[in-house]
């Protein structure tokens, strides 16, 4: 089934350890993104990677970091996880670059530093 | 700054319809999405518009004013099943989405 997934689904983590969320799309899209979602606010962006090989920083990119070694993974790290970092993760991905085609988001990951 | 602002929560009835407005702020315009997000789920493409006017598609249509940096979706037909999340994102000059934060819509048989 065509698509984009996420793991793990979710995740309880101590303070201070490193954690990385995956997510492979299999839909050859050039684009993807990491975004989080908190509650009263709306998607903010972390990262995005308009094609293999390339990341830039989003709106809020600080204490996180990815790659994109291939076009279908992207995943996202937390070096050292803060309380602050608690929130609800999701990629997403698009056949276009630059945000002019449709966004396709996976299931998500429900993070807790605690 | 950037801005999109809509109302936090509407109720509607089931049968019924009910319009969810969008207004944004934003360094430039190079389209409008509305997405759909079930609780606990993740957010799924509803409608674009670029130009003005109305599109629509289905039970659901989406209009857009540039002047007015304004836009809204449109619901006929209300069904228990659209009680949800409706996400408005703006694509800026610089080809970024800027995220609203969303409408809870309520429907009540």
């Amino acid at each position: 089934i065509a698509g984009i997934t996420q793991a793990p689904t979710s995740q309880i983590l101590a303070a201070g350890r490193r954690m990385t969320l995956r997510c492979t799309q299999d839909m050859r899209h050039n684009a993807m993104y990491w975004y989080r979602q908190d509650l009263g606010l709306g998607l903010r962006l972390i990262h995005y990677s308009n094609t293999a090989g390339t990341t830039g920083k989003g709106e809020v990119p600080d204490g996180y970091s990815v790659s994109r070694a291939n076009t279908d993974d992207f995943p996202l790290t937390l070096a050292s996880a803060v309380p602050s970092q608690t929130s609800v993760y999701f990629c997403a991905s698009s056949e276009a670059s630059g945000s002019l085609s449709e966004q396709f988001f996976g299931p998500g990951t429900r993070l807790t530093v605690l | 700054g950037q801005n999109i602002d809509q109302p936090t929560e509407m109720t509607a009835t089931e049968g019924a319809i009910v319009q969810i407005n969008c207004t944004y702020q934003t360094s430039g315009f190079n389209g409008l999405f509305w997405y759909q997000q079930h609780a606990g789920e993740a957010p799924t493409f509803l409608s674009y518009n670029v130009l003005d006017g109305l599109e629509e598609k289905g039970r659901f249509s989406s209009f857009l004013s540039r002047s007015k940096g304004y836009s809204y979706l449109l619901l006929k037909e209300l069904q228990m099943k659209d009680s949800a999340s409706y996400l408005c994102a703006v694509i800026n000059s610089n080809y970024q989405l800027i995220w609203g934060a969303g409408t809870k819509l309520i429907i009540k048989p």
